[in-house]
């Protein structure tokens, strides 16, 4: 069964950093891009970063590039996404989610993991 | 590439269709020559799941009274006859481009 699992989320001050981390299971990590998908308080769904099965791709939102950095280890199955100089804006459930296509990118994104809940607040 | 749902909900009696309407600012033609518009369903207090990928392809196990059409800029998604089970917010994606965009979501409710 493929499965996905975020940790990392918590109660952080504006400014400060956290670091999001996915472990994946029951697929080969390696052929398959990931993305993060987060979705604010009562709020529709907004593509953060996204990253191919290589790395030779990678992508970010506007709203968080500069700030975020994404990033893989496959010898961990592990997904990761390290965000500095949080704002309020960033307040979210964080989603890691995989590629449907082994081998591709973008064809579309499932499954989806339960989420990690950041809030950034003083 | 900005994404617009119509309705922004939809109240429907069980057994009836709906139809979730999604536009695109710009075409969603890929240089590959696929589009890459996808649906998704969102149940309460669930994460969202893949129903429709490629405008019309439906994803493994979703039920057959799912169906996408469209092409371009303007997509549907349209459930035959409506069940308890598809209460949710529904969404359309779109990944030809990054960076990759979602509509602003249709709640689908029972009558």
């Amino acid at each position: 069964e493929v499965q996905l699992v975020e940790s990392g989320g918590g109660l952080v001050q504006p400014g400060r950093s956290l670091r999001l981390s996915c472990a994946a299971s029951g697929f080969t990590f390696d052929d398959y891009g990931m993305h993060w998908v987060r979705q604010a308080p009562g709020k529709g769904l907004e593509w953060v970063s996204g990253i191919s099965w290589n790395s030779r791709i990678i992508g970010y939102a506007d709203s968080v590039r500069g700030r975020f950095t994404i990033s893989r280890d496959s010898a961990k199955n592990s997904l990761y996404l390290q965000m500095n100089s949080l704002r309020a804006e960033d307040t979210a459930l964080y989603y890691c989610v995989r590629d449907v296509t082994n081998g591709g990118w973008c064809t579309a994104l499932d499954p989806w993991g339960q989420g990690t809940l950041v809030t950034v607040s003083s | 590439i900005v994404m617009t749902q119509t309705p922004l909900s939809s109240l429907v009696t069980l057994g009836q269709p709906a139809s979730i309407s999604c536009r695109s600012s710009q075409s969603l033609v890929h240089s590959d020559g696929n589009t890459y518009l996808s649906w998704l369903q969102q149940r309460p207090g669930q994460p969202p799941r893949l129903l429709i990928y490629r405008i019309s392809n439906r994803f493994s196990g979703v039920p057959d009274r799912f169906s996408g059409s469209g092409a371009g800029t303007d997509f549907t998604l349209k459930i035959s006859r409506v069940e308890a089970e598809d209460v949710g917010v529904y969404y359309c994606m779109q990944s030809s481009q990054l960076p990759l965009t979602f509509g602003g979501g249709t709640k689908v409710e029972i009558k």
